[in-house]
């Protein structure tokens, strides 16, 4: 596709649910990036992956999140034993070494 | 990462000017100056970036002061479509890729 596209582009889970959420990046993009956006809030950082390289995941918030990326395209966050406090739309990003990023439209998850 | 500072907000009225300003007075000689918005109910998109001259393009310009301490966005003329949170953000160009790390920026609202 020309953009990042990312799914589902909203969610509802129950408390305790886990979750996957799908991050396709601009195909040849090295960079992928997850970040997390709660309602009228910054953008919070959660991983980083370039390239081959060990992923940054200096921002995941506990150990229920965790992000993987195969063969260097499609990356996946999931989230397990889902918390109300995890409500919130999910950005991901890809870019080309050094240029600027593209940014898919979100996943917006809510935890009931 | 270096830091960039930012008004919460601004207002502007249609069709006049908006200049939007950032510090990042701890930049290092390698690290671009990239602009970023966000619309309501969007991902974040890329505006504008540049090192140390001043860059023009189809939907802004961006001034750098000579010693890159600040730089400003400029919009030429103002659109309701304009209303946006705008992100200054320091990006280190090498060859490993890079980081993005978005502050809080600066809320724009447009008044008609």
């Amino acid at each position: 596709g020309a953009g990042v596209s990312q799914s589902p582009s909203n969610k509802v889970t129950e408390k305790g649910k886990d979750v996957e959420l799908r991050c396709d990046p601009i195909s040849g993009h090295t960079a992928l990036y997850w970040y997390r956006q709660s309602l009228g809030q910054g953008l919070e950082f959660l991983i980083y992956f370039q390239g081959n390289s060990a992923p940054d995941k200096s921002g995941l918030p506990s150990d229920r999140f965790s992000a993987e990326r195969t063969g260097g395209s499609v990356s996946t966050l999931t989230i397990q034993r889902t918390q109300q406090e995890d409500s919130a739309v999910y950005l991901c990003a890809s870019s080309s070494t050094g240029n600027w990023a593209f940014f898919g439209q979100g996943t917006r998850l809510t935890v009931v | 990462d270096a830091k960039t500072t930012q008004p919460n907000s601004m207002e502007s009225n249609e069709e006049e000017p908006v200049h939007l300003p950032c510090n990042h007075s701890t930049i290092s000689g390698t690290d671009y100056i990239h602009w970023y918005r966000q619309l309501p109910s969007q991902g974040p998109e890329y505006v504008i970036h540049g090192l140390t001259s001043n860059v023009n393009n189809r939907m802004a310009s961006l001034a750098i002061a000579e010693d890159r301490k600040s730089s400003t966005l400029i919009l030429h003329r103002a659109t309701l479509r304009d209303a946006a949170v705008y992100y200054c953000i320091l990006r280190e160009n090498n060859n490993a890729g890079n980081m993005l790390t978005f502050g809080g920026g600066t809320r724009l609202m447009v008044k008609p």
